[in-house]
C-alpha cells in the first residue's frame, strides 16, 4: 500500500524558514516523480513544485520560486520542501503527492500545517 | 500559464441526481487533465486521470470526458458520500493549475 507521510510543518514567523518532509512507503520511491501541493485554509489547491526521479531540473509556482527548494533523498525514501523568506500567504496545508504516469497527482499525503505568523 | 475555468462554483443536488462539472483550459492541454474529490479535513482523492480514465477503486458511477480545451466530470447518480468539493487539475506544462473548485451541496 502507498504511504505518504509529511511532518515539519508547525508556526514560524514571517521571515523565518522552515523544512518539511515527506516519507514515502509502500513502493519504489527512487523511480516516481513527486509534487508538493498547498491549500490555505477555505481556499482551493495550488501546485507548488514537482522534482523527478534524479532530483534534477526541479520546477516551482511563480509564488514560491527563489524562496522554496524541492529536494528528494532516495536512499531515505523521503521528500523534503525547504521553505525561507516565509510570509503570511505561505500559511496553509502542505501536501506531497506521487505522481501518475499522466502527470496526476496519484497518491497524496495527509498534509501537514504551516502557520506563518507574529 | 495556463488558466483553468472550472463551473459551477458550487450545485446543489439530491441524492440520485446526475450532475456535470465542468472545467475549460486557456489553451489545449491534449488530455493532461484529472480530478479530484475532497472532503472536509482530509487530502483529495484522484478520481480520473487523463481526462476519461477511473482510477482503480472509483466507483464507475463517475466518469470523464473532454479533449483539447474543455472537460467534464460526471456523476451519473449522486450517493450521500459524494458531497464534496471537487477539483480538476492541468499537468500538462507547469506550473501546474487546478481549477477553483466545485462544491456539491445537498440540496
Amino acid at each position: 500500500e502507498v504511504q505518504l507521510a509529511e511532518s515539519g510543518g508547525g508556526l514560524v514567523q514571517p521571515g523565518g524558514s522552515l523544512r518539511l518532509s515527506c516519507e514515502a512507503s509502500g513502493f519504489t520511491f527512487s523511480q516516481w516523480w513527486m509534487y508538493w501541493a498547498r491549500q490555505a485554509p477555505g481556499k482551493g489547491l495550488l501546485w507548488v513544485s514537482r522534482i523527478d526521479t534524479e532530483g534534477s531540473s526541479p520546477t516551482y509556482a511563480d509564488s514560491v520560486k527563489g524562496r522554496f527548494t524541492i529536494s528528494r533523498d532516495n536512499a531515505k525514501n523521503t521528500l523534503y520542501l525547504q521553505m525561507n523568506s516565509l510570509r503570511a500567504e505561505d500559511t496553509a496545508v502542505y501536501y506531497c503527492a506521487r505522481r501518475g504516469y499522466s502527470g496526476e497527482f496519484e497518491f497524496w499525503g495527509q498534509g501537514t500545517l504551516v502557520t506563518v505568523s507574529s | 500559464d495556463i488558466q483553468m475555468t472550472q463551473s459551477p462554483s458550487s450545485l446543489s443536488a439530491s441524492v440520485g441526481d446526475r450532475v456535470t462539472i465542468i472545467c475549460r483550459a486557456s489553451q489545449n492541454i491534449k488530455s493532461y487533465l484529472s480530478w479530484y474529490q475532497q472532503k472536509p479535513g482530509k487530502a483529495p482523492k484522484l478520481l480520473i486521470y487523463a481526462a476519461s480514465s477511473l482510477q482503480s477503486g472509483v466507483p464507475s458511477s463517475f466518469s470523464g470526458s473532454g479533449s483539447g480545451t474543455d472537460y467534464t466530470l460526471t456523476i451519473s447518480s449522486l450517493q450521500p458520500e459524494d458531497f464534496a468539493t471537487y477539483y480538476c487539475l492541468q499537468s500538462y506544462s507547469p506550473p501546474y493549475t487546478f481549477g477553483q473548485g466545485t462544491n456539491l451541496e445537498i440540496k
